[in-house]
Order: C-alpha cells, then structure tokens, then sequence
C-alpha cells in the first residue's frame, strides 16, 4: 500500500487559516473514519493533533480541526501562530495497516 | 504522567540484529495497544508494527514483516522490538508509541525515540 499524499509545504500569516490535504484511496481514508493528524516540531515527537477525522485529544487548541470529504481528509488550522510552525503528518488505518503521508511543513509567515 | 522511554538503538552493521526496548510508566500497559513508528532521515513517518494489550495479536509493515518482531511484558512494564537482517534503509529514529483506543490506530502519546543506525 502507497503512503497517503500530502503537499510539501503550506503557509500562512499569524491569525489567518491554512488547510492542508491528504489524498488517499477508497481502501483507506475512503473507507474509514480513521484519519489521524500529527504536529512534529524539529528534534521532537509527533503530537496527536486529531484522531478519527475530526476528535481533537485534551490540550489540543479548538483552532485545530479535521474533516473529510471521499478520499481527501484535510486539517485546518484557524488563527495561525507562531508555534504551528512544524511539520504535519495524516495517517490513516487500512486492514491491519497504518499508512502515513510524507508530511506538509506550514510555516507561519 | 504517562512516560515511554526507549532504549537500545545504536550503529549496527547491514544483516545485523537490535533489540529496542520501551519503558512504560504512569499507566497500565496491559490496557492498551502499543506500536513502534520510525522517522527516517529527509523522510516522514512509517508505522512499523503494533500489537494487541495482552500480546495475542501482533501486525506488522510490509517492509519488516519477517525481519522485525514486537512484544511486549506487561509485568515489566515494557514493550520491545527484535530487529534481525537490519538493512540501511532501516536506519530511522524508532519511536515506542501508545495507542488512543477504539480510533483506528492512532497514537496518543509517544516517546523521545532511539536512533538505529544501520552502516557498514
């Protein structure tokens, strides 16, 4: 099974919205509702942002949201800050398989 | 707090073996799936392998299956990962992670990882 897509980059300007995708197929994201959002700031581990497309964990800011639409799941990150700055992996469960997407760097302008 | 820290990762030579060890504290281990991710240089994550909280059920990568083995003892608060025929492309930052249950396979909380360097 291929990784799930996501674009290299996004951008944004502190206070303004970004929405970065991830595109996988109908045996993955398209068939469950089990898509994952992780925050990696560099020298760190991953941070669950949003699990199950849309639940955000305790202590991870309403600013933070997921959805899903088909294949597409994307995370929308409201009222930019400086500390988004990181990289953001999806990841979605697939018969007994996670797959991940290579990854999106958002940087805050 | 809930606490993973891993141990054992290090410079091993192509073909070679690792084990990777995880130390579990601030919850009950046996309640929850647990499973191993790896962050490859200039790459991004892949999910390695999980198993079940009693250690009955045990899922696997395709690019490990036959080569990586996860276990864990829920008596020693500890999860660990038997890496044999070790190959360059295994060389990754090995994270021990925590399952969210009932979400599909997402990962709660994570540890710092351990670096496995395979190289001749």
């Amino acid at each position: 099974q291929s990784a799930l897509t996501q674009p290299p980059s996004a951008s944004g300007s502190p206070g303004q919205s970004v929405t970065i995708s991830c595109t996988g197929t109908r045996s993955d994201v398209g068939n469950y509702n089990y898509v994952s959002w992780y925050q990696q700031h560099p020298g760190k581990a991953p941070k669950l942002m949003i699990h199950e497309v849309t639940k955000r964990p305790s202590g991870v800011p309403d600013r933070f949201s997921g959805s899903k639409s088909g294949n597409t799941a994307s995370l929308t990150v409201s009222g930019l800050q400086a500390e988004d700055e990181a990289d953001y992996y999806c990841s979605s469960y697939a018969d007994n398989n996670v797959l991940f997407g290579g990854g999106t760097k958002l940087t805050v302008l | 707090e809930v606490q993973l820290v891993e141990s054992g990762g290090g410079l091993v030579q192509p073909g070679g073996s690792l084990r990777l060890s995880c130390a579990a504290s601030g919850f009950t281990l046996r309640s929850y799936w647990m499973g191993w991710v790896r962050h490859a240089p200039g790459k991004g994550l892949e999910w390695v392998a999980s198993i079940t909280g009693d250690g009955s059920g045990e899922y696997y990568a395709d690019s490990v299956r036959g080569r990586f083995s996860i276990a864990r003892d829920n008596a020693k608060n500890s999860l660990y990962l038997q890496m044999n025929s070790l190959r360059a492309e295994d060389t990754a930052i090995y994270y021990c992670a925590r399952d969210v249950p009932y979400s599909g396979w997402s990962f709660g909380c994570w540890g710092q990882g351990t670096l496995v360097t395979v190289s001749s």
